[in-house]
């Protein structure tokens, strides 16, 4: 069973402010890291899928990096929107590929 | 808009009881999978069904049981319910049965009183 934490818990800032967060996960067996969205009341958003060591992402303002070998990924959020106030969730999938283990998530919150 | 979607949004239900939660994948997804999400728990992963067969299995007590119709649809069968299976329900779908972007649902919240 994988084990994926997230860091921080939750984290305010003020609108503008640019903001990244962690995802580690066990990086034997690795295969998969998504990361994703989720505001109150909606369903989980899929940002990013990555899987390669080195991976850089990007949507928009949002990006994410990828480091297989110490078993972390970073999300960083440029110039931050009351709109970017969510949950955000990294999930990880080992060699067999197909079940995700989330994390606990970041809570993000942007005040105007 | 993922494109997937669940019935019921909402279901409140007695100790005992059983229900039938109910998911239907994005249009061309061969994969079903279903997630829990507890108060106090993050999104665990019950099991997944892939063009009818199952494929991976989670943390899906045994009173739980699913199954993935000929349609692609997907039934979730929760029985002999306790206080503790209250929870958001969600199910997802991708178009393959490997490691392809899962597109969640609205999600059922289960209310056992």
């Amino acid at each position: 069973i994988l084990n994926v934490e997230q860091s921080p818990q939750s984290l305010h800032v003020q609108e503008g402010d640019s903001t990244n967060f962690t995802c580690s996960f066990p990086s034997s067996n690795f295969y998969a890291l998504h990361w994703y969205r989720w505001e109150t009341a909606k369903s989980p958003e899929a940002l990013f899928v990555m899987t390669l060591n080195g991976d850089e992402k990007k949507k928009g303002r949002i990006s994410a990096t990828l480091n297989t070998k110490e078993g972390y990924s970073y999300l960083y959020i440029k110039g931050s929107q009351p709109e970017d106030s969510a949950t955000y969730l990294c999930a990880s999938s080992n060699n067999a590929g197909n079940m995700l283990t989330f994390g606990g998530g970041t809570r993000l919150m942007v005040k105007p | 808009d993922s494109g997937v979607t669940q019935t019921p949004k909402h279901l409140i239900t007695a100790t005992g009881q059983r229900v039938t939660l109910r998911c239907s994948p994005r249009s061309g997804d061969l994969s079903v999978y279903w997630y829990q999400q507890s108060l106090d728990q993050g999104l665990q992963f019950l099991i997944q069904y892939y063009n009818g067969e199952e494929r991976a299995k989670g943390n899906i007590l045994e009173r739980f049981s699913a199954q993935q119709f000929p349609d692609l649809h997907s039934e979730l069968n929760l029985s002999s319910l306790e206080l503790g299976d209250s929870a958001l329900y969600f199910c997802a779908s991708s178009d393959s049965n490997r490691q392809e972007t899962q597109y969640f649902g609205p999600g059922t919240r289960l209310l056992v009183l």
